[in-house]
């Protein structure tokens, strides 16, 4: 109930393509949804984060669609560069519209965009 | 957001000894902070949560007597690896709640790098 699971393990795009990462979620009780971005040797940088009451949200180039009855949510890349090659791990998390609780993560996504 | 730092960024220590890793919210007063275990090509993994004033919750599975968790004031949460061995050699890092555009959310640190010889 506590698992985040998220695929693909690894994504090679071309420059200016779409990115897409999926993720699905079992427990319902979860309502904080955020994508992080993870260079290495660096920490996750928060990108995108969405809260059930929506089911879209868009920041620049980066999109979460967030589908509730299905328990999945999504990170689209818009015109991917160079720049975005990543890991990029989602998470979910329950705490109420307070609070963000403790973050299950996926598995992550390495991400290459070629040039 | 928050900012967050983290020091040392990088620490090798004998294995026997003990390391401790700083923890500090730059802008946020927090009373709550989180510290994750990251090994190489995996995921983050939450070992406890720091409570400040009171004492860490863990995780199941993590030993408390090993890695020791002090919340010593609204910025401040420091871990401390005891009697390391090289199979605590991992990449640790802190996050912070914070208010971003999403309402609130958790900010990371840039994490600490431990190696045990």
């Amino acid at each position: 109930q506590q698992q985040v699971k998220q695929s693909p393990q690894s994504l090679i795009v071309q420059k200016g393509g779409i990115s897409i990462i999926n993720c699905a979620y079992e427990n319902t009780a979860f309502d904080y949804f955020p994508w992080y971005q993870q260079f290495p040797g660096k920490g996750p940088a928060l990108l995108i984060a969405i809260r059930p009451d929506v089911s879209e949200k868009k920041e620049g180039r980066f999109t979460i669609s967030f589908n509730k009855s299905a328990k999945q949510f999504s990170l689209h890349i818009m015109d991917s560069q160079p720049g975005d090659s990543a890991t990029y791990f989602c998470a979910a998390s329950k705490g109420g519209s307070g609070n963000t609780g403790k973050l299950i993560f996926g598995q992550g996504t390495t991400l290459q965009v070629k040039p | 957001g928050a900012v967050v730092s983290q020091h040392p960024s990088w620490v090798i220590c004998k294995s026997g000894t003990s390391v401790k890793i700083e923890c500090r919210s730059l802008d946020f007063q927090a009373t709550t902070m989180f510290w994750y275990r990251q090994f190489p090509k995996q995921s983050l993994m939450l070992m406890a949560t720091s409570n400040e004033g009171s004492k860490a919750t863990y995780e199941q599975g993590v030993e408390k007597d090993k890695f020791l968790i002090n919340h010593a004031s609204l910025t401040l949460s420091t871990l401390t690896v005891t009697s390391a061995h090289p199979e605590d050699s991992s990449f640790y890092i802190c996050s912070v709640p914070g208010w971003g555009t999403s309402g609130r959310s958790q900010y990371f640190g840039p994490g600490t790098r431990l190696t045990v010889t």
